[in-house]
């Protein structure tokens, strides 16, 4: 079973940022948190990822709380593209994804 | 680098048949994992390779099977089709433990 809760869609203005949460209360201090997100009938396509201190790259922001029970990917200025299935996953480096329903984003013009 | 690549992109089969997917992983990848994906029940890891070896399978029945190569490209098959395995099939690889997985485009199977 996935570690990790979301909600199950959100919507987010073009040009506003998105803040997708995620909930993972049983992680433990070895297991990382990623992010992928899907674009219908495509293969799953990856975001960022992090352990303890929060991330950022040319997609996306991670941001994970003190206690890392929870994190919010923070996409800064949707896009229509952005349209998309996002999956937070808790994994220990060396075990394969366990893939939950994800958020699906719906970015409105 | 290319990417990971799946052939072919789409088939058709018919119940009682078996087929065969290929999964070429980026360059310098030696693990590459499949999972399965239907409307019902999202996205399933179905085994994982590296080097030739089965590392990890999921909960799936005999029926569904892979093998990697020495150049690490992988094969996965399923014998005796039926209809609730039509689904996306997905192929991805990675360098090595620490990093995350990069996702071909996928296999779309139709049983009939």
């Amino acid at each position: 079973d996935a570690k990790t809760t979301q909600p199950p869609s959100m919507d987010c203005a073009e040009g506003r940022a998105a803040n997708l949460p995620c909930n993972h209360s049983t992680i433990s201090g070895n297991e990382y948190v990623y992010w992928y997100r899907q674009i219908h009938s495509q293969g799953p396509q990856y975001i960022i990822h992090g352990l303890k201190n929060n991330e950022t790259n040319e997609m996306a922001s991670l941001i994970i709380t003190e206690d890392r029970k929870s994190s919010t990917l923070i996409l800064p200025h949707a896009t229509l593209r952005d349209t998309a299935v996002y999956y937070c996953i808790v994994r220990v480096e060396g075990q394969n994804f366990v893939f939950g329903p994800g958020t699906r984003l719906s970015v409105l013009p | 680098k290319a990417g990971v690549t799946q052939t072919p992109r789409y088939l058709i089969k018919t119940r009682g048949q078996q087929v065969t997917l290929s999964c070429s992983p980026i360059s310098g990848h030696r693990s590459v994992s499949w999972y399965q994906q239907t409307p019902g029940q999202g996205l399933q890891f179905l085994f994982e390779y590296f080097s030739e070896t089965q590392r990890n399978k999921g909960n799936f029945p005999g029926r569904f099977s892979g093998r990697q190569f020495s150049n690490s490209r992988s094969e996965m098959n399923v014998s005796t089709l039926e209809l609730g395995d039509s689904a996306l099939y997905l192929c991805a690889s990675r360098e090595g433990q620490q990093y995350g997985y990069t996702f071909g485009s996928g296999t779309r199977l139709t049983v009939v």
